[in-house]
């Protein structure tokens, strides 16, 4: 059974699309992430939910929402893709009051065109 | 404010050789830290985490890491390296009063020469 899952797993896509990045978590845990990881490796959070509730936000062009359908679902949507964009996103879960552990996904590669 | 350092962002070593890889970090407030391991095209996995408990933390694979609070570090270790074991690794820290957020070092990528 996977624990953390994304979809899809590669992303090719032409500057100025919208697209969507999927992941599901089956480990009962509240809170869900967005990390962005660059060529050289460096990972960025970019947003937390709790309970579908947003608590990180950092500093990220609005261009990317994150929806949180329900505690074991959280998307990114990207608007009017850049070339910047191209990264590796990386899912993860974590349970907030009882383990501070984080669960990632396996990642999706972007490539913006 | 919280941080990590990891110095070194290669390290090579010969099979059979001690892994070290070193982390020191920033806090304000008593951390959690930890280790993971990204195998190529793979996600993060966990391999350690210390959280106030025995301040030597074993993981998996053989690797273990020392929380030391004078020196501000929890450099991993491994006695005997493998050729699995080929690899980035990154040091995490929560800060207790940050929600969850990690803060990640910028990795250190293991080079294991046979």
């Amino acid at each position: 059974d996977t624990a953390v899952s994304q979809t899809p797993k590669y992303l090719v896509t032409q500057m100025g699309n919208d697209k969507s990045i999927k992941c599901e978590q089956n480990l009962g845990h509240d809170t869900m992430y967005w990390y962005k990881q660059d060529s050289k490796k460096f990972l960025k959070i970019m947003f937390s939910y709790n309970n579908k509730e947003l608590i990180i936000n950092e500093t990220v062009p609005n261009r990317f929402s994150p929806k949180s359908p329900d505690k074991a679902h959280l998307n990114l949507h990207i608007n009017s893709l850049e070339l910047g964009d191209s990264a590796v996103y990386f899912c993860a879960s974590s349970h907030r009051t009882q383990a501070p552990e984080q669960f990632f996904g396996p990642g999706t590669r972007l490539t913006v065109l | 404010a919280q941080s990590v350092t990891q110095l070194g962002s290669h390290v090579s070593v010969s099979e059979g050789a001690l892994v070290l890889l070193r982390c020191n970090y920033s806090s304000s407030v008593p951390p959690y830290l930890f280790w993971y391991v990204q195998y190529p095209n793979q996600g993060l996995q966990l391999l350690l985490k210390y959280t106030s408990a025995a301040t030597l933390v074993k993981g998996i694979n053989g690797f273990e890491a020392e929380f030391k609070k004078s020196e501000t570090s929890f450099h991993l270790t491994k006695p005997s390296a493998h050729m699995s074991d080929a690899a980035e690794y990154f040091c995490a820290l929560e800060g207790s009063n940050t929600g969850n957020q990690f803060y990640f070092g910028t990795g250190t990528s293991l080079t294991v020469i046979p």
